[in-house]
């Protein structure tokens, strides 16, 4: 099975500040990878898919980039309803699998 | 707009058996693969199972593989999942979602708690 290690597991950033979480994946995912917003109590929402394809109504200040192993989503003038967990997910292989999650909170 | 509502979540003990539902809206069914993940309490999110558009192909990851089933009834635009000789590990919120390789679209979550 193909490892997702997400990084860091939390985070505290200000509004207005620009936030990065990384995801590096054991082997070559060949950019077969999404990015999901998880707020309390609710289902995931996709963010991000093929490594940086913003999904519709998403707002522009999220993006993705990366390749091979290595993979992250920058969040650019953070807002208070971007509070959240994020996950990232490969599907380049079956079992699909996520990262364990970044718990995103206010400072 | 896409809707996906499960059902049939609750209590249950041990090595018994419970069937999940979800009834989708919204989009042409039986064009779509379907898909259930699953989250245990305060962790992860773990794929479960996935159904191809006529049901005639199934994936699973090893820990649930021999012991949950997904089916679909695209006469009703629904899915299932029946989860049968139940661990305390399999305790967590199940998703119905909707596979591109990534899920675009996610039920509200229906709960699942095995225990005595």
């Amino acid at each position: 099975d193909i490892r997702m290690t997400q990084s860091p597991a939390s985070l505290s950033a200000s509004l207005g500040e620009t936030v990065n979480i990384e995801c590096l994946a054991s082997e070559d995912i060949y950019s077969d990878l999404a990015w999901y917003q998880q707020k309390p109590g609710k289902s995931p929402q996709l963010l991000i898919y093929n490594a940086n394809s913003l999904q519709n109504g998403v707002p522009s200040r999220f993006s993705g980039s990366g390749s091979g192993t290595q993979y992250s989503l920058k969040i650019n003038s953070l807002q208070s309803e971007d509070v959240a967990t994020y996950f990232c997910q490969q599907y380049n292989n079956y079992p699909n699998t996520f990262g364990a999650g970044t718990k995103l909170e206010l400072k | 707009e896409v809707q996906l509502v499960e059902s049939g979540g609750g209590l249950v003990q041990p090595g018994r058996s419970l069937k999940l539902s979800c009834a989708a809206s919204g989009f042409t069914f039986s064009n779509y693969y379907m898909a259930w993940v699953r989250q245990a309490p305060k962790k992860g999110l773990e794929w479960v199972a996935t159904i191809s558009t006529s049901g005639s192909r199934t994936y699973y990851p090893d820990s649930v593989k021999g012991r949950f089933t997904i089916s679909r009834d695209n006469a009703k635009s629904s899915l299932y999942l029946q989860m049968n000789s139940l661990k305390s590990e399999d305790t967590a919120t199940y998703y119905c979602a909707r596979p591109l390789g990534h899920f675009d679209y996610w039920g509200q979550g229906v709960m699942v708690t095995v225990s005595s």
